[in-house]
């Protein structure tokens, strides 16, 4: 198994642009959800899907889109990127959320300039 | 929102010395509490997950209690040495979300 797996591994983006970051999982988990991660605010909750079809959003979604066609996948599409979303961002998955143990991607770090 | 706090949030530790340090989270509408180590410039490793009041974890020199009744949980790390480096992720569990501390950063010094 390959476990959790995001691409790219790093990207440079210039304010206004889009771009998808991708994470896939290859343990058949339900749950999979997309964290940030900044100085001194530790780990954030961007969005999140129970399943294929479902999602919903956490404690950040702002300037971020989801969706879940697939068990398998779980991309973050950044609209139309800002200096504020230069972060480090890692896809977490689960069989379900409430006891389950997360399993996290490498990560991919974002500079927005 | 889930509201969990982790103190302090970072500590230097003598090699071979012992220490703790605390995750607070809402008592009301618990239903799980991990333990996740961090080390710079990797993932988030599961460490503990602990569900009843007065769960007692252990892996190797590390351990974990917990006290869903006051809303507490404690990591200790016996005779600490230099690979216990990291950040120890504090996280909870509730209403299908799991919310995340900032982190105890623990720094150990050969």
């Amino acid at each position: 198994n390959a476990g959790v797996t995001q691409t790219p591994k790093f990207q440079v983006l210039k304010t206004g642009q889009s771009m998808t970051l991708q994470c896939a999982q290859d343990m058949n988990h339900e749950y999979m959800s997309w964290y940030r991660q900044d100085p001194g605010m530790g780990l954030r909750l961007i969005h999140y899907s129970v399943g294929a079809g479902i999602t919903d959003q956490g404690e950040v979604p702002n300037g971020y889109n989801v969706s879940r066609s697939t068990t398998e996948d779980f991309p973050l599409r950044l609209l139309s990127a800002a200096p504020s979303q230069t972060s480090v961002y890692f896809c977490a998955s689960s069989y379900g959320t409430r006891l389950e143990t997360q399993y996290f991607g490498p990560g991919t770090r974002l500079l927005v300039l | 929102i889930l509201n969990v706090e982790q103190s302090p949030q970072s500590l230097h530790v003598q090699e071979g010395d012992s220490t703790n340090f605390t995750c607070s989270f809402p008592s009301s509408n618990f239903y799980a509490l991990h333990w996740y180590r961090w080390e710079t410039a990797k993932s988030p490793e599961a460490l503990f997950v602990m569900t009843l009041n007065g769960d007692e974890k252990k892996k190797g020199r590390i351990s974990a209690t917990l006290n869903t009744k006051e809303g507490y949980s404690y990591l200790y790390i016996k005779g600490s040495q230099p690979e216990d480096s990291a950040t120890y992720l504090c996280a909870c569990t509730g209403n299908n979300r799991l919310a995340f501390g900032k982190g105890n950063q623990v720094v150990v010094i050969p």
